[in-house]
């Protein structure tokens, strides 16, 4: 079972802001968040990492509250190519050990002209 | 960003016949990668973790004797789709797990698209 949940779908429109939250209630002390961005038919693009509070990069933003149990990517001003879907990720370690990545139904963005 | 390299593409066999797709960590050493299978308007799907110089682990269902995994360096692991049947006709993604100061990160290959006729 994944780990993260997001919502399914959002809409939104050219130059406005766009944050998605995903929960990941589980995540273990050592867990770090990831954000990834996948088009049709390619893999998924690393947009950003955090542990805890805020990461910025040229990209976007990701917000980290304090007890670490959701996160928010936030994509300042979209343009309609970041028509994309997003999936949060999480590690998790399996009863035998093995540490995977089990991805969650991901968030499909639509940016409208 | 580190860069996983995936290939082929994308190709198309007959029913019956084995497809080998490689993953190639390009500018790190993975010890560990991933294999994903994605259908259409779907998520990604965790079939098995591949660990350099020792036997894959498979998640719940999917088939060791069908998918075969092979890591045998630390930048390079493959997955064979043997005796494929349209039914094994998806896309399949490969990810390299890369340490860099203490933090880990998933890179993904760019993905084979497999149509099996």
């Amino acid at each position: 079972l994944a780990k993260t949940t997001q919502p399914i779908s959002m809409d939104s429109y050219e130059g406005q802001e766009v944050n998605i939250t995903c929960s990941h209630n589980n995540i273990a002390t050592n867990d770090y968040i990831t954000w990834y961005q996948q088009f049709p038919s390619q893999g998924p693009r690393f947009i950003i990492q955090g542990y805890k509070t805020k990461v910025t990069n040229e990209v976007a933003s990701l917000f980290i509250p304090a007890d670490r149990k959701s996160s928010t990517l936030s994509l300042p001003r979209v343009s309609l190519s970041d028509t994309a879907v997003y999936y949060c990720l999480v590690g998790d370690k399996d009863p035998s050990g093995t540490y995977k990545y089990i991805f969650g139904t991901g968030t499909r963005l639509k940016v409208l002209a | 960003g580190a860069v996983v390299s995936q290939h082929p593409s994308w190709v198309i066999c007959k029913s019956g016949t084995s497809v080998k797709i490689e993953c190639r960590s390009l500018d790190f050493q993975a010890t560990t990668m991933f294999w994903y299978r994605q259908f259409p308007k779907q998520s990604l799907m965790l079939m098995a973790t591949s660990n350099e110089g020792s036997k894959a682990t498979y998640e719940q269902g999917v088939e060791k004797d069908k998918f075969l995994i092979n890591h045998a360096s630390l930048t390079l692991s493959t997955l064979t789709v043997t005796s494929a049947h349209p039914e094994d006709s998806s896309f399949y993604i490969c990810s390299a797990r890369d340490w860099t100061a203490n933090n880990e990160k998933l890179f993904f290959g760019s993905g084979t698209q497999l149509s099996v006729l």
